[in-house]
């Protein structure tokens, strides 16, 4: 079956500092993946949606500069949270898309989950 | 405004009983999935659905895309049911979905 790996599970850091997550697919080719933060409110936000080829897209609010994303092969995904501060603690989930499976299903990673001192 | 309307957003179920969570939609969506999210925070897939309905054991979900809601059975409670559940409905673009608040469900022994 589709699984989705992501590390490291919780990160603390200190504010100003960067933190960075990845993104494993197991069992199925990755051409998409979106990328989430869940807010402490338990909202979901997506910052941006990268598919292998194109350009990433970002969302309102989140920019390249600040979330930088890297989505080289069809399996793995790596986002990295830089110069993080207390506005940017959450959890961070990747979504990657299965192309040969239900169309638009998404399978998330266990999630990363962001503290900033 | 919110796409997705969940409800309710919290309940709380005795072992062995039953009960519904739904979703309401305010625009046209072509699909939802429903997850549990665990208390570490891993978002478990339920099911996907573009129409009808699906069951997989105690659980069974419907969609009607023409009017505009889905709906999460939980049958025969258990007491590793507790979670918080979401709804997600399909946006315009793979990979964009619009997350219902959630619903903490807590089952009670």
């Amino acid at each position: 079956g589709a699984l989705v790996y992501q590390y490291p599970r919780r990160t603390i850091c200190k504010s100003g500092t960067s933190m960075r997550m990845e993104c494993q697919a197991v069992g199925f080719q990755a051409t998409s993946v979106a990328w989430y933060r869940q807010s402490p409110q338990k909202t979901f936000e997506l910052i941006a949606l990268s598919t292998v080829n194109s350009a990433i897209k970002y969302e309102q609010n989140f920019t390249q500069e600040k979330f930088p994303i890297s989505h080289p092969n069809l399996s793995f995904s790596s986002m990295t949270v830089l110069n993080a501060y207390l506005e940017d603690r959450g959890l961070y989930l990747c979504g990657a898309r299965d192309p040969g499976g239900d169309t638009g299903q998404l399978y998330f990673g266990e999630g990363s989950k962001l503290t900033v001192l | 405004g919110d796409q997705v309307e969940q409800s309710p957003s919290a309940l709380s179920l005795h072992e062995g009983t039953s009960s519904a969570l739904r979703c309401n939609f305010t625009t046209t969506t072509r699909s939802v999935q429903w997850f549990r999210q665990n208390s570490r925070g891993s978002l478990i897939n339920l099911f996907y659905l573009a129409s009808g309905t699906k069951e997989n054991g105690r659980l069974k979900s419907a969609f009607d895309s023409k009017e505009l809601y889905s709906t999460l059975h939980i049958r025969d409670a258990q007491l590793e049911d507790s979670g918080t559940y979401f709804c997600a409905a399909r946006g315009s673009a793979l990979g964009r979905l619009h997350f219902g608040a959630g619903t903490q469900l807590i089952v009670i022994p």
